[in-house]
């Protein structure tokens, strides 16, 4: 099964340290999006990429977290001088063309210390 | 602007009985309407979309939601739930005629099914 995958699953920082999370998308999905799921709450939408292209960028993304998705394929999520506050789930999503299903990863779990 | 509302957080429900999940959306234009479910320590899992036509659709493992434009709901149901239904549903809404598809999410609803 070549569904989303993420890396690492679990992540243990401390208060200000970086961190980096990847994720691949299911292969010749164009469209990947990332989202945020505190305890108790839904998912949120943080942003979207239409192959390369960073096509929106939700206002929770401070300019402490940056996406890149340099060939279209896998994505990666940086947040830089991390807080407690990031501690969430973050999930990763890809789908095809027109109203295609998004499909989930199975979600980076941040803890910050 | 879209938005979701799940206003039970929680549903305890024996084996074998009927459940429905409430599901309110708020939007000014037309919308897509998505119940995903989440088992424990899993990823979310899409359970049935509407997008158009008619407005009952129906999950391979029984459960169904109808798309109620005049009372804005999208209540999923099904008539005789198993333990391994228990797990997390969200209800997400994206905005309709637009293949972007963010979704909106509601809050959840955890389903407990017990013996």
């Amino acid at each position: 099964d070549t569904g989303v995958s993420q890396d690492p699953r679990h992540k243990i920082t401390k208060r200000g340290q970086n961190v980096t999370f990847r994720c691949d998308p299911i292969s010749e999905h164009n469209r990947l999006y990332w989202y945020r799921q505190t305890l108790g709450q839904g998912p949120e939408f943080l942003t979207y990429f239409q192959n390369e292209a960073q096509l929106e960028k939700s206002r929770l993304l401070s300019d402490r977290f940056s996406a890149e998705r340099p060939k279209g394929s896998f994505s990666t999520l940086e947040i830089q001088r991390t807080e407690q506050g990031d501690s969430a789930m973050y999930l990763c999503a890809s789908a095809g063309g027109g109203l295609d299903t998004q499909y989930f990863g199975p979600g980076t779990r941040l803890t910050v210390l | 602007a879209q938005s979701v509302t799940q206003l039970d957080s929680q549903v305890p429900v024996f084996e074998e009985a009927p459940v429905e999940l409430r599901c309110n959306y708020s939007s000014s234009v037309s919308v897509y309407l998505f119940w995903y479910v989440q088992y424990p320590n899993q990823g979310l899992q899409l359970l049935l979309k509407y997008l158009s036509g008619s407005t009952l659709v129906k999950s391979i493992n029984g459960f169904e939601a109808e798309f109620n434009k005049s009372q804005t709901s999208f209540h999923l149901r099904k008539p005789s739930v198993h333990i391994s239904d228990t797990a997390e549903y969200f209800c997400a809404v994206s905005r309709g005629n637009t293949g972007f598809q963010k979704l909106v999410f509601g809050t959840g609803t955890r389903l407990l099914v017990s013996p």
